[in-house]
């Protein structure tokens, strides 16, 4: 598996401002996702980070709203950028590693709740 | 974005009863994760299928990977208090890394 943490845990913004949430890992790992989480609803895909090059956006999703970093192999930060009260969601940071199978697998970080006013 | 259905949506079930709870897809997957979320957590992985067929156990918890590789299952057998959560599946698709999720299946355990 994987240690992952993210900070902060939680936070309640303001609307039109920006909040830049980090994903740390225990270990050194090629790609790192960033998930969206809606109240009550399932996880989404935001974007694929690697380190070295840009971040790959989803549909729906772009960099001028959650501009990622990916300075090295065990560190990511996404920022929300104006937030809007739709922005409230918890934001999830995953890692990839390869499991007993040589298959691989994704495993999560906590997750940050954002509520945006 | 695209998701999987799950059903049931949710379940209330009685301590020490067995529950059962399935994903289905349009398009063929070659990878099925199934997630528990609790409440405030990141979701985490349970079990791992990679072959159409497959049978996989994980102490009281067993996942199935459909023949059509279109669904899967996973069974709880014999529930206790802390199997309440939010289980996911997700599936990948050949030469992508990318997962789908699931909408969940929300599950209440009564003592």
């Amino acid at each position: 598996s994987a240690v992952i943490s993210q900070k902060p845990s939680r936070d309640i913004c303001q609307r039109g401002t920006s909040l830049t949430i980090q994903c740390q890992v225990d270990s050194q790992v090629t790609m790192m996702f960033w998930y969206r989480q809606q109240p009550g609803q399932s996880l989404t895909l935001i974007a694929t980070a690697n380190q070295g090059s840009e971040a790959t956006y989803e549909s729906g999703f772009v960099i001028d709203k959650f501009p990622i970093s990916r300075p090295n192999l065990t560190f990511s930060t996404l920022t929300v950028s104006n937030m809007s009260p739709e922005d409230s969601s918890i934001y999830l940071c995953s890692v990839e590693r390869t499991g007993v199978n040589s298959y691989n697998e994704q495993f999560f970080g906590p997750g940050t709740r954002l509520t945006v006013l | 974005g695209q998701q999987l259905n799950q059903s049931p949506q949710s379940m209330f079930i009685q301590e020490g009863e067995d529950v059962s709870m399935n994903c289905t897809s349009s398009s063929i997957f070659n990878t099925w994760l199934w997630y528990k979320q609790d409440p405030g957590e990141g979701p985490v992985l349970l079990i791992a299928l990679y072959k159409a067929g497959e049978l996989t156990s994980n102490g009281r918890l067993t996942a199935q990977f459909g023949i059509t590789r279109k669904d899967s299952f996973l069974n709880i057998s014999a529930s206790i208090p802390s199997d309440v959560g939010i289980y996911f599946c997700a599936g990948s698709s050949s030469g992508t890394y990318k997962y789908i999720f699931g909408t969940g299946t929300r599950l209440k355990v009564l003592a």
